[in-house]
């Protein structure tokens, strides 16, 4: 049973607009979250990440926003730019759990268009 | 280095081989991460290690998997009598602390 949800596979965005990607989790242990980029034949790259005490972070054009209540976070990219093409995963990790074990999403791949 | 090495990037193996995957962390980084992911899936833990300790390996999948940091820097990722479902992407990640990770790129493994 998947403890981490994207349940979008794929978005496509045009440039210049925003982009929303969403994530839902079932345990409420989890305290911390992070959002990570992939491109295809790297590993992932961290781009931001919030701790369950807080309900925004914010980074440049790169927002996570947390819902505690409906175990439900989102990252906003405003501007998309096409360099932003590639596939996000959210990741969470439990409070108190293995400080190595992040428990990812399937990814959404995100397309923006020139 | 500037960045986590892996070697190799690519590794085809015959089923039943054994298969040895190399990681270099960032120098000084006292953690380290395994990590297996799967064609279509997010990656999923295997193993972490905070210098030459074996904190968790909950992640591995079956004793065939095996993973050790003797001096603290370099890691090896062993798995034994390769199976099919064995073949996926293997990533390593290091960190200065529990929250920084940089992934290096992946070892690609395919049993065939």
């Amino acid at each position: 049973d998947q403890q981490v949800k994207q349940n979008s596979p794929s978005l496509s965005v045009q440039e210049g607009r925003i982009s929303i990607l969403n994530c839902d989790y079932t345990n409420s242990m989890f305290d911390y979250f992070l959002w990570y980029k992939k491109y295809p034949a790297e590993g992932p790259t961290f781009l931001i990440s919030i701790s369950s005490i807080k309900d925004k972070n914010e980074d440049g054009r790169f927002t996570v926003f947390l819902n505690k209540s409906a175990k439900h976070l989102s990252l906003h990219i405003v501007p998309s730019q096409p360099g932003d093409s590639a596939v996000y995963f959210c990741a969470a990790r439990a409070e108190g759990g293995s400080q190595g074990n992040l428990i990812f999403g399937k990814g959404t791949k995100l397309s923006v268009k020139p | 280095g500037a960045g986590v090495s892996q070697s190799p990037r690519y590794k085809v193996a015959k089923r039943g081989q054994d298969v040895a995957l190399r990681c270099d962390p960032i120098s000084g980084h006292v953690s380290l991460f395994w990590y297996q992911q799967a064609l279509g899936q997010g990656p999923e833990f295997l193993t972490y290690f905070q210098n030459e300790a074996q904190l968790d390996k909950s992640g591995l999948p079956s004793d065939r998997f095996f993973a050790e940091r003797p001096e603290g820097s370099v890691s090896t990722l062993k798995i034994q009598r390769t199976q099919q479902e064995d073949s996926a992407v293997y990533l390593c990640a290091s960190s200065p602390d529990s929250y920084g990770y940089t992934f290096g790129s992946g070892t690609r493994l395919t049993v065939v």
